[in-house]
């Protein structure tokens, strides 16, 4: 699995709170990455990080912030969930193979926002 | 951007029977993965595929860069194949798998 952990495994909110999602990983990779994904739409990237302190954003970032304070976690925030932001969240690592990258992911975060 | 079709969007076999799933991409690409997601939403790398052949077990899959395809090869499949099959394809920038695009999708039944 890589040794990623996402937490909390579900979560119900109400729209106009604050949410906080967590990945933890135990294998130092540098590259980490948040994922949303939605029927008809496939996976789409929210926000990555390339390092600690070091992000930048996706195809889908409007309404979300990363932070990556230390090498083994990666945070996303919704400041303000929105019901359009009920969705399965993973969370993956990238895994230098020579030529490239090989992605892995957690075991994702389903959240509904009323 | 990159834009990326899977087919068929579903399918559904018998046990044992064999199937060839298709990703066609719209641009050049140096990264393509393919994963299966199982029922209970686990995603699973099957393959790390820019170009040529790999084979795993039952599973193979074949890049040809050049026309923009990828397929991915199910034999004699088992229940335990059945969940979506996705393609992502994607840009190595100085070793970083960012922005990966994912396909939507094919939808795998395997029937006892």
């Amino acid at each position: 699995d890589a040794g990623i952990t996402q937490s909390p495994r579900h979560k119900v909110t109400e729209t106009g709170t604050p949410v906080t999602l967590r990945c933890h990983q135990t294998e130092n990779h540098r590259y980490m990455y948040w994922y949303r994904q939605d029927p008809g739409h496939g996976l789409r990237l929210i926000h990555y990080s390339y390092g600690v302190k070091d992000t930048d954003k996706g195809e889908v970032s409007d309404g979300y912030s990363v932070s990556r304070s230390k090498t083994e976690d990666f945070l996303l925030t919704l400041e303000s969930a929105t019901s359009s932001q009920t969705s399965v969240y993973f969370c993956a690592i990238s895994e230098s193979i020579g030529t490239g990258e090989k992605l892995f992911f957690g075991s994702g975060t389903q959240l509904s926002v009323l | 951007g990159i834009q990326v079709e899977q087919s068929p969007p579903d399918l559904i076999l018998q046990e044992g029977a064999n199937s060839t799933l298709r990703c066609n991409f719209s641009d050049s690409v140096n990264n393509l993965q393919w994963f299966h997601q199982n029922p209970w939403g686990q995603l699973i790398n099957l393959f790390y595929i820019p170009s040529g052949t790999k084979q795993n077990g039952r599973l193979s899959a074949t890049t040809v860069a050049t026309e923009r395809y990828s397929l991915l090869y199910i034999s004699s499949s088992q229940t335990t194949d059945s969940g979506v099959y996705f393609c992502a394809v994607g840009l190595n920038y100085g070793g970083a798998t960012n922005k990966l695009i994912f396909g939507t999708g094919t939808l795998l039944a395997v029937q006892p």
